[in-house]
């Protein structure tokens, strides 16, 4: 089954709008993470939501997860071009724990 | 801000060879992964690696692949016969603990590997 599938595909945006991207998963989860990654490199944690939590914020970001639905959004407030980056969810199955199973991303353009 | 380093960034092989992927995690980091990326698709997991054995692995993961922490701090990822399909960015992750709660994994900037 596929999990961690991210809506849009693609997103741009003008620099200093708001960028929300979503999530779906299909199994049970410890815990649901986004990454970051710039062309060409590696990925980097921005958040971890655990399934008891339903909002976390960090800087400019603001993370919900909704268990019910099995869906997670991302928001990432005044963005900047700086931003410019694929994002992904991953997911931690309550089985198999140590396993990040990611999504296919959303590739977030911020326009100057 | 420590960091998870690959070498090489870059590794062109010819199909059938055997590579070496190399990794150097976070020195106080207890698990290890290696996932991969296919050119436009989805980060895949491979592999993870805690207290000098294989703890889980993915079909991806055959008899072909191997991981090895031979020294304490290398993690290295050998495919032993490279098939084109082969050809990917593989990415070192190493991470403190698995909670709860979880903590992160970092990933390294990985190796795009292209098989010839």
């Amino acid at each position: 089954s596929q999990q961690g599938e991210e809506d849009p595909q693609a997103l741009s945006i003008q620099e200093g709008e708001n960028a929300t991207m979503n999530c779906s998963y299909k199994t049970s989860i410890n815990n649901l993470q986004w990454y970051r990654q710039n062309s060409g490199r590696g990925l980097v944690h921005l958040i971890l939501i655990r399934s008891n939590e339903r909002e976390k914020h960090s800087g400019r970001l603001r993370v919900t997860l909704d268990t019910s639905k099995k869906s997670s959004s991302l928001l990432i407030t005044a963005s900047r071009a700086a931003d410019t980056a694929s994002y992904f969810c991953a997911t931690d199955e309550i089985q198999g724990a140590q396993k990040l199973v990611f999504g296919q991303g959303t590739r977030l353009t911020i326009n100057p | 801000e420590p960091e998870v380093t690959q070498t090489p960034s870059h590794q062109v092989t010819q199909m059938g060879q055997e590579v070496i992927l190399r990794c150097v995690p976070i020195s106080n980091h207890l698990y290890f992964y290696w996932y991969r990326q296919i050119l436009g698709q989805k980060v895949e997991f491979l592999v993870s690696f805690y207290n000098n054995e294989i703890s889980e692995k993915s079909e991806i993961f055959d008899d072909q692949f191997s991981v090895e922490r031979p020294d304490g701090s290398n993690f290295t990822l050998k495919i032993r016969s490279t098939k084109l399909e082969d050809s990917a960015m593989y990415f070192c992750a190493s991470q403190f603990g698995t909670g709860p709660p979880n903590s992160p994994l970092h990933f390294g900037n990985g190796t795009r590997l292209t098989v010839t």
